[in-house]
């Protein structure tokens, strides 16, 4: 496709509910990376794929949320139990090189809401 | 610690005046510095960057950057804002700890709302 496609937009779930948010980056994106944006904040980092080796989660809040892109190309971000803490849009970004002057490209989001 | 801070959560100008989002960092190294945009119910917008060089980067939409050293600032400007300028910006820097030095992730900025009035 022409971007990074996120689905589904919106989300809503139960709280204690187990939830799985897509990401298709760029056809031949190398880097992928998952933010987290909580209602009035930028993003904030938490993971990082190079292909298909996760690299980084450092940013992952608990052991309830994981990551995975087993193919080099769509990435899933799972989050079990969900909390209402939970509650942002989750941003999926993809960039073409591994150099840190490549800018990196957003979906649209996934807005996900516990209740 | 690396950071990027906005001063402003809001700025507010009228259409056809110049328009300043200002944008302080901190990292080690030489920085890498973004901006991108948000629209309501958007993903972020890549606006312009600074790696290198010249320390005014022109890029999307008429937005231009001014990367100043000594102050570790990267102010975003405009010299006529536009009504549909009005959105939601970032400053971001690129976290050059980690990786050797090969691509990190981004660092945010809280974001500054722009409002422009016709």
């Amino acid at each position: 496709g022409a971007g990074v496609s996120q689905s589904p937009r919106y989300k809503v779930a139960k709280r204690g509910q187990d939830v799985a948010l897509r990401c298709d980056p760029i056809s031949g994106h190398v880097s992928l990376f998952w933010y987290q944006q909580a209602l009035g904040q930028g993003p904030e980092f938490l993971t990082y794929f190079q292909n298909e080796a996760q690299l980084d989660k450092s940013g992952l809040p608990s052991d309830r949320f994981f990551a995975e892109r087993p193919e080099g190309s769509v990435s899933t971000l799972k989050i079990q139990r969900t909390q209402q803490e939970d509650s942002a849009v989750y941003l999926c970004a993809s960039s073409p090189a591994l150099m840190p002057n490549t800018e990196a490209f957003f979906g649209q989001g996934t807005r996900l809401t516990v209740v | 610690a690396q950071s990027v801070a906005q001063p402003e959560d809001q700025v507010n100008v009228a259409e056809g005046n110049p328009l300043t989002v200002k944008c302080t960092y901190s990292v080690s190294g030489n920085p890498y510095l973004f901006w991108y945009v948000q629209y309501p119910n958007r993903g972020l917008q890549f606006l312009l960057k600074y790696i290198t060089g010249d320390n005014l980067v022109k890029g999307s939409y008429g937005f231009e950057a001014e990367f100043n050293k000594s102050q570790t600032s990267f102010h975003l400007k405009k010299p006529s804002a536009l009504v549909s300028d009005s959105a939601l910006y970032f400053c971001a820097v690129r976290d050059m700890l980690k990786y050797g030095g090969s691509q990190g992730n981004l660092i945010f900025g809280k974001g500054t709302k722009l409002s422009v009035k016709p």
